[in-house]
């Protein structure tokens, strides 16, 4: 069955601090991998990644995917307290799966000042 | 380009009765993905239609139904409400072949 696994499930830290945030998958067929940032409302976008080794930016975010080792991380760097939030991971399966995203558990992050 | 929007935003109902949401996608969008997000299981697939078919289907029960009109838009429905069913409800909208863009959600009480 597919799976996603987050770790740690939460975390508190300072501003200023870097976090990095842990996904692994069990997924057949792996199409691509998602991280979304949830506060109090719908996910918003993050990162899709699909290849593996090649890192993408966002401002103090990045994220990188190993598909060999079935993980993604998500780093923040320089923390701010707007970054507390949960974060969700997500991986997109097989091509007859289009449209289905599994979900892990999500890392609640809580920056504190 | 306007997000995708979901009514009600808020639905308080009793067990048994049934209910409808309503999903409208990102213009162009053909695709629609629910899900149900609760505390204790996270976000979780329901269905997902494009081009009004449903092309994936989670593990819920048959209570749980939707369908996808001619412009996109989307409707869920829940019959024989129970408790369990107290959730936050997203969809989602892509063009079917990038990612996945999520509405505010509706939330809704099962009393």
């Amino acid at each position: 069955e597919d799976k996603v696994v987050q770790s740690p499930l939460s975390l508190v830290v300072h501003e200023g601090d870097t976090v990095t945030l842990n996904c692994s998958y069990e997924v057949t067929n792996f199409r691509s991998l998602l991280w979304y940032k949830q506060e109090k409302k719908a996910p918003t976008f993050l990162f899709m990644l699909t290849s593996s080794g090649i890192e993408k930016k966002s401002g103090r975010l990045s994220s990188i995917l190993d598909k060999k080792e079935l993980f993604s991380i998500l780093n923040i760097t320089a923390t701010q307290t707007g970054d507390s939030a949960v974060y969700l991971c997500a991986v997109e399966g097989r091509r007859s799966n289009t449209g289905k995203l599994i979900f892990g558990q999500g890392t609640t992050l809580q920056v504190k000042p | 380009k306007a997000g995708v929007t979901q009514t009600p935003r808020y639905l308080i109902k009793t067990r048994g009765q049934q209910v409808t949401l309503s999903c409208s996608p990102i213009s162009g969008h053909r695709s629609v993905s629910w899900y149900q997000q609760t505390p204790g299981q996270g976000l979780q697939f329901l269905f997902e239609y494009f081009s009004e078919t449903q092309r994936n289907k989670g593990n819920f029960p048959g209570r749980f139904s939707g369908r996808q009109f001619s412009n996109s838009r989307s409707e869920m429905n829940v019959s024989t409400l129970e408790l369990g069913d107290s959730a936050l409800y997203l969809c989602a909208s892509s063009s079917g072949t990038e990612t996945q863009y999520f509405g505010p959600g509706t939330r809704l009480l099962v009393l």
